[in-house]
């Protein structure tokens, strides 16, 4: 099993659709975790971190589940520029991170 | 705004030659990051330096690339010999520390766009 699994995609939903994303981590000793979003051919920009109260900002919540090791992020009312890669990052052991290979969303008119 | 910097944007070079890769992170932050990214694929961490020592270089493939962080401050990413299988996207980051909560945070360059002929 790998550390930090995501499903690809990609997620083609309409403008205005609600969408989640979950990533599975397979170490339970994780410190920290992230979402991070990746434009074509573009570096990764920070979202949001992921508390274990949950973190809303506007349109975006995400959450941690410890229990079952994954976190979620969830985008409401979708923009045609929210379509990008979504990338979870888990850090492990002395806080060393990785990264799920991405989700890939996809809004359309 | 403070931005991670690297340089050559974009690395053209012929397989068994060297090639080198140079980053400065924000300003004040301790923690450092070199990751290679295939497309479609996820960052993949090479290297993380605390300062000036290596925190972790356990997927580093150290028989022909080598990182350094000197001073402390700007890094170098080297390969030699370059191999075909090396073309990929090579992305530097920096975070305040590597301790919990915001200062885990990491800011990306640019990246160096690598193509091994």
């Amino acid at each position: 099993r790998k550390e930090v699994e995501q499903d690809p995609g990609p997620f083609n939903v309409p403008e205005g659709a609600t969408v989640a994303f979950n990533c599975t981590y397979s170490n339970s000793a994780s410190q920290s975790f992230f979402w991070y979003r990746q434009d074509c051919r573009k570096e990764p920009k920070l979202l949001m971190s992921v508390y274990s109260s949950g973190n809303e900002d506007g349109r975006f919540t995400a959450q941690l589940n410890r229990a079952s090791q994954y976190i979620s992020l969830l985008i409401r009312d979708s923009k045609l520029s929210d379509s990008a890669t979504y990338l979870c990052v888990v850090n492990g052991r002395s806080y060393i991170p990785t990264f799920g290979r991405g989700t890939s969303l996809i809004v359309h008119p | 705004e403070a931005e991670v910097a690297q340089s050559p944007r974009y690395k053209i070079t012929e397989k068994s030659q060297a090639v080198a890769f140079w980053c400065d992170p924000i300003s004040g932050h301790a923690t450092l990051y070199w990751y290679r990214q295939i497309l479609g694929q996820g960052p993949e961490l090479l290297v993380q330096f605390q300062d000036e020592s290596v925190v972790d270089d356990s997927q580093l493939p150290k028989d022909r690339f080598s990182a350094e962080r000197l001073k402390g401050v700007d890094s170098t990413l080297k390969i030699q010999p370059a191999e075909l299988g090396d073309s990929a996207m090579y992305l530097c980051a920096s975070s305040l520390a590597f301790s919990g909560g915001a200062q885990n945070e990491q800011f990306f360059g640019p990246g160096t766009r690598l193509t091994v002929l």
